[in-house]
């Protein structure tokens, strides 16, 4: 049994560069979550899928994100003209009805500079 | 947002029962309690799940108050490997809403 994944673990970037980052969740989960997390907070809630519709996002998610999940299996999430407030911990988890609880990936560790 | 407060930080002696506990007064009728844990550098695990009647699995144990308002999770016999963050949750619009959470340190 395999957990959600997610790669790169780290990436460091530099300003003003394009990254994306990929999530595989658990086989057969048709939910899908992203979640930000910085130094010394819990996550923050982004944006989430069922199946490929994206149907939430969060006013934190401006328009240099955008979050994909074409087939509705992995997700990517790209982030564009990347800032250094966008270092953070990304976290995807993901579900499947009809329980609520959500399964988390190690998250991807972005340190922009 | 369904709000719970809990204690930013606990101490437990290694080998002793944890409790924690959370306060989630605003919880509706049909809302769960769940519990997170998030040990450093790692991505939050999922512990227990309850509505209101007290719950146990391999991990913890869940005991909820009958009005509803309150819960406490119960790590039996707790190990340094169960230093950690552990959030308090009730799901709404199925989004986790995440706060601080209890910074929980076991003491050797």
């Amino acid at each position: 049994d395999t957990g959600v994944s997610q790669d790169p673990r780290h990436k460091i970037t530099k300003r003003g560069q394009n990254v994306t980052f990929r999530c595989d969740p658990i086989s057969e989960h048709n939910r899908l979550y992203w979640y930000r997390q910085t130094l010394g907070q819990g996550p923050e809630f982004l944006t989430y899928f069922q199946n490929e519709a994206q149907l939430e996002k969060s006013r934190l998610l401006s328009d240099r994100f955008s979050a994909e999940r074409p087939k509705g299996s992995f997700s990517t999430l790209e982030i564009q003209r990347t800032e250094q407030g966008d270092s953070a911990m990304y976290l995807c988890a993901s579900r499947t009805g009809p329980s609520y609880e959500q399964y988390f990936g190690p998250g991807t560790r972005l340190t922009v500079t | 947002d369904a709000k719970t407060t809990q204690p930013p930080s606990m101490d437990c002696a290694e080998g002793r029962a944890a409790n924690l506990p959370c306060n989630h007064s605003t919880i509706s009728g049909n809302e769960y309690v769940y519990w997170y844990r998030q040990i450093h550098s790692q991505g939050p695990q999922y512990i227990i799940h309850g509505l209101k009647n007290n719950e146990t699995n391999e991990m913890a144990s869940l005991i909820i108050t009958e009005d509803r308002k309150s819960s406490t999770l119960i790590l039996p016999h707790a190990t340094l490997r169960d230093t950690a963050v552990y959030y308090c949750i009730v799901i709404r619009d199925d989004k986790i809403i995440f706060g601080k959470g209890t910074r929980l340190h076991i003491l050797p």
